[in-house]
């Protein structure tokens, strides 16, 4: 078990520019969440998917982001045509379906600065 | 909506001494999971204690433990034994039980540790 892995851990792009991230869950976890965090703040919820069905989706995921998990397994969070308001951290976070309680397992994140 | 407060944006603590965190959640739920993470520098997010809202007894994780308060809508954390490894911003985050993945999360307080 390594964890949940997301990459880039850092990235800077110029606004109007596309950005995409990648999570790679717990390997046996078939719920992966994204959230983001602004300075100061506390994470918010984005969407989820269980194994490759997206089932839910914010209010805060604006037609600019999608996002993808094509194969149950790792997902991409794509941002189209950056604004510096989409400057944040990206967490990506796993759990299992059931018998965890609701926990959920987060990576270090992708921080994006959006110049 | 269910919102969640954490009234102390910093606080200090001497090595080997107690501290308690505050957090306060509003609901009409009476279903729903409460929970502490740990966010190091490192950026991950890190599971310290987790309590369910049918659980009457207060949730108790080595040095830490909550006061769970179901009445008040209260559930602070207790970290006794202070660590400079515990030094962190640390989020308190509600979720309803019918939620598959929606945990809503407190601004965070920052936690320092003096030697």
């Amino acid at each position: 078990d390594t964890g949940v892995s997301q990459d880039p851990r850092h990235k800077i792009t110029k606004r109007g520019q596309n950005v995409t991230f990648r999570c790679d869950p717990i390997s046996e976890h078939n719920r992966l969440y994204w959230y983001r965090q602004t300075l100061g703040q506390g994470p918010e919820f984005l969407t989820y998917f269980q194994n490759e069905a997206q089932l839910e989706k914010s209010r805060l995921l604006s037609d600019r982001f999608s996002a993808e998990r094509p194969k149950g397994s790792f997902s991409t969070l794509e941002i189209q045509r950056t604004e510096q308001g989409d400057s944040a951290m990206y967490l990506c976070a796993s759990s299992l379906l059931t018998g965890t309680g609701k926990k959920l397992f987060f990576g270090s994140g992708t921080q994006l600065s959006v110049l | 909506a269910q919102t969640v407060t954490q009234s102390q944006p910093e606080m200090s603590v001497q090595e080997a001494e107690t501290v308690t965190l505050s957090c306060t959640y509003d609901t009409s739920e009476s279903d729903y999971y409460l929970f502490w993470y740990k966010q190091p520098p490192s950026r991950q997010m890190i599971l310290v204690i987790r309590q369910e809202a049918y659980k009457q007894q207060n949730a108790t994780e080595n040095r830490f433990s909550v006061n769970f308060q179901k009445a008040a809508k209260s559930f602070s954390l207790k970290i006794s034994d202070s660590q400079l490894g515990d030094a962190a911003m640390y989020f308190c985050a509600y979720i309803n039980g019918g939620s598959q993945g929606n945990l809503i999360f407190g601004k965070g307080t920052k936690l320092s540790v003096k030697p």
